[in-house]
């Protein structure tokens, strides 16, 4: 199973600004994924990160807000953009090997906008 | 109506008591079924991966899928306290990015 960091692991924002969060992956990977959990709550699907192209966005999240950078086979990056307290949420990235439907998950960033 | 629907809970049993976790889904063209633990402020484990109606044993664990049904399940035999946590279904279609769909994830408690 591919070993999954992310950088920061929890941050204290404040209203206006951005955050880009990193997503490294012990080894390659066919695809990378990230989610939002806000609290208390399941996961919910941001986007796809495609590996050199644009990320596919599910409904409800724009690029202009989430951008979304996968430069090789092992690393992806997503930035909140203008944050408002609304974004405060932990937000995973994860990974699929292979042609095997399992993802596997980092361990978070906790995200808090004040 | 929601595509998964899991139990929120909370539930909780006594050490070495047999735990039952279920989902149901509306969607047949899910394939793929994965059952998560997660512990708090940690990200989600996999414990379990199926692709087929039947059971799927490891350990303490068992998958059940019946797709018939639209139910899949997570039995956990002599629960130990240290399997506190919550536990959330999650599934994919075969095609494309076979991205996954959560439930909302069952909070479980296992008492000493």
């Amino acid at each position: 199973s591919a070993v999954i960091s992310q950088k920061p692991s929890r941050d204290i924002c404040q209203r206006g600004t951005s955050l880009t969060i990193q997503c490294q992956v012990d080894s390659q990977v066919t695809m990378m994924f990230w989610y939002r959990q806000q609290p208390g709550q399941s996961l919910t699907l941001i986007a796809t990160a495609n590996q050199g192209s644009e990320a596919t966005y599910e409904s409800g999240f724009v690029i202009d807000k989430f951008p979304i950078s996968r430069p090789n086979l092992t690393f992806s990056t997503l930035t909140v953009s203008n944050m408002s307290p609304e974004d405060s949420s932990i937000y995973l990235c994860s990974a699929r090997q292979g042609l095997g439907a399992e993802q596997y998950f980092g361990p978070g960033t906790r995200l808090t906008v004040t | 109506q929601k595509e998964v629907e899991q139990d929120p809970g909370p539930l909780s049993v006594p050490e070495g008591a047999i735990v039952s976790l279920n989902c149901t889904y509306s969607n047949s063209a899910f394939q793929y079924f994965m059952w998560y633990r997660q512990y708090s402020r940690k990200g989600p484990e996999l414990l379990m991966y199926t692709y087929s109606s039947g059971n799927k044993e490891d350990g303490r664990f068992t998958a059940q899928v019946d797709k018939s049904s639209k139910y899949i399940s997570l039995f956990i035999r002599d629960s130990q306290p240290s399997d506190s946590a919550t536990y959330l279904c999650a599934m994919s279609y075969p095609q494309g990015a076979q991205k996954l769909v959560f439930g909302q994830g069952t909070r479980l408690t296992i008492n000493p």
